[in-house]
């Protein structure tokens, strides 16, 4: 069964400090893409990044980067030198190839709300 | 360009009232999609449409909720006789290709109705 797993529910860290989030993933399909997507408190979705199965890169852009690792079916996502306006939900989410039924749609994990504190 | 509209941003309604969410897609975009989000939940896929047709609903409450996507105006949401538990906000997006998530094409969601039944 398809399904996206982000343990951590909230985290709170002071600006400045480096903050990586959990998401791990489970797909029967051997081809998928995964997803991490901000809310912040205005409510709007905000795409960060995607991934597919086959790109192992680790991917950097600014204070944002990405560690997908298809061992441990885990995609964290690290948040350098926070910032007050980091603040928000991410969510993790996948969507599979062979849709397992989902027509490629995405599949949500329930999200980490992340403070951060000046 | 406008984005995906979404209206109301926030709407009441009573125990057993009807509910109208609408959704404006982007220009020239003829696929939607709508998504749940229960409170400390993440987003749940319930419909796919294309204009005209209902693609996928295999995410949709087998009762009171239904989906439109008419050849002109917005795609319409519509939940009959309210119950609390409908209390979220209902997101959808739009694509101009199907299967967007998979195909890695533009994918964009609106900022959400929340839906508060009291």
């Amino acid at each position: 069964a398809q399904k996206v797993t982000q343990a951590q529910t909230e985290i709170s860290v002071v600006e400045k400090e480096d903050v990586t989030l959990d998401c791990v993933y489970e797909t029967r399909d051997t081809t998928y893409y995964l997803f991490w997507y901000k809310q912040p408190p205005s409510g709007e979705l905000v795409f960060l990044i995607r991934r597919n199965s086959f790109d192992e890169q680790n991917e950097i852009s600014g204070r944002y980067s990405w560690n997908f690792q298809k061992s441990t079916s885990s995609f964290n996502f690290t948040i350098t030198a926070s910032q007050v306006v980091d603040s928000a939900v991410y969510f993790c989410a996948l969507s599979e190839a062979n849709y397992g039924g989902s027509q490629g749609n995405l599949i949500f994990g329930k999200g980490t709300k992340l403070s951060v504190k000046p | 360009n406008a984005g995906v509209m979404q209206n109301p941003r926030h709407l009441v309604r009573r125990r057993g009232q009807e509910a109208r969410l609408r959704c404006s897609p982007m220009k020239g975009h003829s696929h939607v999609y709508w998504y749940r989000q229960l409170p400390e939940e993440g987003l749940k896929f319930m419909v796919y449409l294309q204009k005209e047709n209902i693609i996928d609903e295999s995410g949709m409450p087998k009762e009171r909720f239904s989906a439109e996507f008419p050849k002109e105006g917005p795609s319409i949401l519509r939940i009959q006789q309210v119950v609390r538990g409908d209390s979220a906000a209902y997101f959808c997006a739009s694509s101009l290709l199907p299967e967007p998530w998979v195909m890695n094409t533009e994918a964009f969601f609106g900022q959400g109705t929340r839906l508060t039944v009291v």
